[in-house]
């Protein structure tokens, strides 16, 4: 158990809906990421939140968006959904801002979204 | 955090046999690899970490190789256990950790 929650673990949903995945740290960790992985990719990664402030983008799409609670806890907000977006969406938690090249991040085992 | 979905290539190795993941990064400039399990139902867990100014790393029945030269990292399990199979994804870090690129990920099956 990585200590990092993460819910729910599925998601069944319709294209044009509006979902939001909910994302727990480690205990201590301030740093939060979120990751995408589809069929025939490998994990890529979207945005990064430490201490309630967004820190690092990536490939996130813009009908997507995320926050860091006071509580460090997060959430992905994922709108005006289409089928393609149907994936296993990961959270992953680290100790600091992960200015540090080897910063270790703790995953979540994910929510699966499907749009249907 | 099933990945079972994924088209990934795939290892097949006899229990007890020595299973090695081959992986080949396209940053030179990647200071920082790691190498992650991913098992069915679950996130990627941290196996083994290498700096680029090491070629060799060893851990329990895993050693990670990087071959800067030609951008080649490897993960070698020794004595493969059934708990082995799993996806395994490697990683390089330019940077920050969140500047972390996962490769596709191979598919590892233990036969009995």
């Amino acid at each position: 158990d990585s200590g990092v929650t993460q819910t729910p673990k599925h998601l069944i949903t319709a294209t044009g809906q509006r979902v939001t995945l909910r994302c727990s740290p480690r205990s201590g960790d301030l740093s939060v990421y979120w990751y995408q992985q589809s069929l025939d990719q490998g994990l890529q990664f979207l945005i990064q939140y430490y201490n309630g402030e967004e820190r690092a983008k990536g490939n996130i799409l813009e009908r997507f968006s995320a926050q860091q609670f006071p509580d460090l806890h997060s959430e992905l907000n994922l709108s005006s959904l289409e089928l393609g977006d149907s994936a296993l969406y990961f959270c992953a938690s680290s100790l600091s801002s992960a200015a540090a090249t080897n910063e270790k991040l703790f995953f979540g085992s994910g929510t699966q979204l499907s749009v249907l | 955090g099933e990945s079972v979905g994924l088209h990934l290539p795939t290892l097949s190795v006899q229990e007890g046999d020595n299973s090695i993941i081959n992986c080949a990064y396209s940053n030179s400039a990647s200071d920082y690899f790691i190498w992650y399990k991913q098992e069915s139902g679950k996130g990627p867990q941290f196996i083994i970490d290498i700096r680029s100014n090491m070629d060799k790393r060893q851990g329990q029945r895993v050693t990670v190789l990087l071959n800067k030269t030609v951008k080649h990292l490897s993960l070698q399990i020794a004595a493969t256990q059934p708990g082995d199979s799993a996806v395994y994804f490697c990683a390089e870090n330019t940077g920050t950790a969140s500047k972390l690129t996962f490769g596709t990920g191979t598919r590892l099956q233990v036969t009995l």
